[in-house]
């Protein structure tokens, strides 16, 4: 159990609705990062947060937004769902900016797009 | 041109059997260079991580970083079926502030007992 908690587990939605996902990270841990991954991409980088404030932007589309709340919890945004959002989307923590700056990957939330 | 390449496999071995796990990269500036497992239904979790170039050895586990010609191995010696897993390897630049990881596409191992 890395300790980064992620809700919920699956989700099964219709196209053009709109989803958050949640996110809890490890105790202490300032950053969260948000990762898609998807069979033929791989994991694809989304976003990073760190103490509340966006710092990095990957592969993010305009309709998916994120934020990073005073408990350090996160919650990503998906909207106008399309059939090819349908992946697993990952949480991971990590403690600081610096060094090896170990990222712990939460279980995943398996979005489904109908 | 994607930034990481990695074969996806599948991978079978006979348990006890030498594998071989390997990726490309074409950022010079990747300094930081993981391998992560990942079991089914799991998230993925560091198995081994080597900083610039060189070897790295954890158990039956090695890490090989040729940063010259921008390529990367993970050996496991002794493949055990509890090894069954997607290995991804990451990688990571150095002093950007951003620290997000570059992955492959991960190459799934199965060890047949």
């Amino acid at each position: 159990d890395s300790g980064v908690t992620q809700t919920p587990k699956h989700l099964i939605t219709a196209t053009g609705q709109r989803v958050t996902l949640r996110c809890s990270p490890r105790s202490g841990d300032l950053s969260v990062y948000w990762y898609q991954q998807s069979l033929d991409q791989g994991l694809q980088f989304l976003i990073q947060y760190y103490n509340g404030e966006e710092r990095a932007k990957g592969n993010i589309l305009e309709r998916f937004s994120a934020q990073q709340f005073p408990d350090l919890h996160s919650e990503l945004n998906l909207s106008s769902l399309e059939l090819g959002d349908s992946a697993l989307y990952f949480c991971a923590s990590s403690a600081r900016l610096a060094g090896l700056n170990e990222q712990f990957f939460g279980p995943g939330t398996r979005l489904t797009v109908l | 041109q994607k930034e990481v390449e990695q074969d996806p496999g599948p991978l079978s071995v006979p348990e006890g059997a030498i594998v071989s796990l390997n990726c490309t990269y074409s950022n010079s500036a990747f300094q930081y260079f993981m391998w992560y497992r990942q079991y089914s239904r799991k998230g993925p979790e560091l198995l081994m991580y080597t900083y610039s170039s060189g070897n790295k050895e954890d158990g039956r586990f090695t890490a090989q970083v040729d940063k010259s010609s921008k390529y990367i191995s993970l050996f496991i010696r002794d493949s055990q079926p509890s090894d069954s897993a997607t290995y991804l390897c990451a990688m990571r630049e150095e002093g950007t502030g951003a620290n997000n990881l570059f992955f492959g596409t991960g190459t799934r191992l199965t060890v047949i007992p």
